[in-house]
């Protein structure tokens, strides 16, 4: 069964500071993957999202992410946080050839962005 | 459009009731989705559906049942509560799972007492 793990739980910036978030998976096969965030008192809404193509992907809000096959691994950056940011970030893996049972999402990582 | 809804958000349930969350969907998604949320451990995939009249079992299906009569509907069934149930409920909706994201509702927090 496939696993993904953010290794980080508890992340906290200043304003203008840069972000990257890790997200690693295990699955052998090949995978699409997510993020979604959390606002507080909002529910999980969708940040951006990678299926094949340029591993670099951009999304909402200025966040982007890289994949990188051979480490199996989909972080996520942001150059220049805001307090605005402050959320829950969950990476989502989906395994192709599938059902839509194996949808997997990591634990989430808690950023808080000091003004 | 609505999006998805939830009903209710807040519940507090005694050890042995029972229960039903409802789910509703405005966007003709075929595939829904419940899911419960517990502090460091994430999303859990409770159960599934992908159409009408079809329900299928998730990560942590034990203690829930699900029916999907409509396809705009999708409940959630506690029929004798626990306290390990105590947890927030997400229900998310989407046109398929592979390629489309899903959208969530706002949330059920549930406690067991």
């Amino acid at each position: 069964a496939q696993s993904v793990s953010q290794h980080n739980h508890h992340v906290i910036l200043s304003e203008a500071a840069s972000l990257e978030l890790g997200c690693n998976y295990s699955y052998g096969g090949t995978v699409n993957l997510f993020w979604y965030v959390q606002y507080p008192g909002q529910h999980l809404q969708l940040l951006l999202k990678y299926f094949s193509g340029d591993p670099l992907v951009k999304g909402i809000k200025g966040f982007e992410a890289e994949f990188i096959k051979s480490k199996f691994s989909f972080n996520l950056r942001k150059p220049s946080v805001q307090w605005s940011d402050t959320a829950e970030y969950f990476c989502a893996v989906i395994p192709y050839n599938t059902n839509a049972g194996k949808s997997t999402f990591g634990d989430g990582t808690t950023l808080t962005v000091k003004p | 459009n609505a999006g998805v809804t939830q009903t209710p958000k807040f519940r507090v349930l005694k050890t042995g009731q029972s229960m039903t969350l409802l789910c509703a969907q405005d966007m003709n998604h075929e595939y829904m989705y419940w899911y419960r949320q517990d502090p460091g451990m994430g999303l859990r995939l409770i159960h599934y559906s992908v159409g009408e009249g079809t329900t299928a079992k998730g990560e942590v299906p034990d203690g829930y049942n699900v029916s999907r009569l409509k396809k705009q509907n999708f409940l959630l069934g506690l029929e004798s509560a626990a306290p390990s149930q105590t947890s927030v409920y997400f229900c998310a909706s989407s046109w398929e799972f592979t390629y489309n994201e899903q959208f969530f509702g706002p949330g059920t927090r549930l406690t067991v007492l």
